[in-house]
């Protein structure tokens, strides 16, 4: 079966800095394009970014709202995504999700999520 | 990038039909036929339950559906169950590489 499994969530003042990672398995993890997704407390979905393959060079497409501030990163030999986020706005406050990108560009597997909370 | 439209609730008795629209433009809905809809209950992550307008993931019931005409998508849920009351959210792929959600839609039965 398909797990994905965040970690690394929790409080971070404002101004600072927090790494998310997602662990994948159950499936090729390499084949696939890896986002990120969150949702504020009580809000609707947040498409943050997508990174690609090796054979696209691990390019990377990023929202308008986090290009800048937040980089995602991945280890195929780890099967493992990441998403590094830097000058943290009590407005980043949310759930994060990872999530497998499969056929159709669509979003095929979503892990169980991880809440950040910026906050003085 | 602004949101995808959605009504934002929808209900119907044991039974009976919803459905939902997501209004969106040419750059996204309009353009590809990579609009996709997940289902989230409170308190879980969301679960894909259409993609590419109108296909079901295995182990997806037949109630659920899907449809596009121009730039606006639509879920149609047939036999409304006790265990379908949820948020419901489309999704499109962007004609800039991006993607993008509806703003959401509680369904209550």
């Amino acid at each position: 079966d398909v797990q994905l499994v965040e970690s690394g969530g929790g409080l971070v003042q404002p101004g600072g800095s927090m790494r998310l990672s997602c662990g994948a398995s159950g499936f090729k993890f390499s084949d696939h394009y890896m986002d990120w997704v969150r949702q504020a407390p009580g809000k609707g979905l947040e498409w943050l970014g997508r990174i690609r393959m090796k054979i696209y060079s691990y390019t990377t497409e990023y929202a308008a709202s986090v290009k800048g501030r937040f980089i995602i990163s991945r280890d195929d030999s780890k099967d493992s995504l990441y998403l590094q986020m830097n000058s943290l706005e009590t407005e980043d406050t949310a759930v994060y999700y990872c999530v497998r990108a499969g056929e159709g560009a669509t979003l095929d597997y979503w892990g169980q999520g991880a809440l950040v909370t910026v906050s003085s | 990038q602004s949101a995808l439209t959605q009504p934002p609730s929808a209900s119907g008795s044991p039974g009976q039909s919803v459905t939902i629209s997501c209004t969106g433009t040419s750059s996204d809905v309009g353009h590809y036929n990579y609009v996709s809809w997940y289902q989230q209950h409170p308190g879980k992550a969301p679960k894909l339950l259409i993609f590419e307008v109108s296909k079901r993931p295995s182990g997806v019931p037949d109630r659920f559906s899907g449809s596009k005409s121009g730039n606006t998508a639509s879920l149609t849920v047939s036999g409304l169950q006790a265990e379908d009351e949820a948020d419901y959210y489309c999704g499109s792929y962007l004609v800039n590489n991006r993607y993008v959600f509806g703003t959401g839609t509680k369904v209550t039965v």
